[in-house]
């Protein structure tokens, strides 16, 4: 049961422009979600967190938005780049339960060009 | 930032034998390691979380006797997979957090990638 889900595959964006990527969720005991970025063959790079009890935050070219009333979270990022190029993942963690218990979405390959 | 260390990003192995992959947190002490494996356009899946001087916890459906889990110290886990078959060829990856922080990210390691032939 997949739990925190990512719908959209692939994303492309032009250089300059933003990229929004969606995450939805399931388990209304989540409270801190966070986004990591992964390149080929190597090991996911935290990117941005947020925290429940907040609505938005953001971190240079890099904003999520968490609404909870709709599970769902987005990343944007503004503007893109060439070397955003990667899989971003979704997470998301219930703080009351095993520490540090990650619940990952299948991945959303983004693709900036020129 | 916190780094953490994985050993070998590679392997390639017959059939039957065994594997050891570590993982290592470099600059912060971590009581609580993570592995997950990762198939071919899948998310990632946590396979079982690795506590220092006790036993490891596993998820469902993981072989406990076929994925050894050693948690020595504060700064290293191992994973051992056992009598290797090709369906366990995958992208193995560690995690761990920092101890001074509950809301602290995880940080992984870069992966280890096993075949088996």
């Amino acid at each position: 049961d997949q739990q925190v889900k990512q719908n959209s595959p692939s994303l492309s964006v032009q250089e300059g422009r933003i990229s929004i990527l969606n995450c939805d969720y399931t388990n209304s005991m989540f409270d801190y979600f966070l986004w990591y970025k992964k390149y080929p063959a190597e090991g996911p790079t935290f990117l941005i967190s947020i925290s429940s009890i907040k609505d938005k935050n953001e971190d240079g070219r890099f904003t999520v938005f968490l609404n909870k009333s709709a599970k769902h979270l987005s990343l944007h990022i503004v503007p893109s780049q060439p070397g955003d190029s990667a899989v971003y993942f979704c997470a998301a963690a219930d703080r009351g339960s095993t520490l540090g218990r990650l619940y990952f979405g299948r991945g959303t390959q983004l693709t900036v060009w020129p | 930032g916190a780094v953490v260390s994985q050993h070998p990003s590679w392997v390639i192995c017959k059939s039957g034998t065994s594997v050891k992959i570590e993982c290592r947190s470099l600059d912060f002490q971590a009581t609580t390691m993570f592995w997950y494996r990762q198939f071919p356009k899948q998310s990632l899946m946590l396979m079982a979380t690795s506590n220092e001087g006790s036993k490891a916890t596993y998820e469902q459906g993981v072989e406990k006797d076929k994925f050894l889990i050693n948690h020595a110290s504060l700064t290293l886990s191992t994973l051992t997979v056992t009598s290797a078959h090709p369906e366990d060829s995958s992208f193995y990856i560690c995690s761990a957090r920092d101890l001074g922080g509950y809301n602290s990210p995880l940080h992984f390691g870069n992966g280890t990638r096993l075949t088996v032939t």
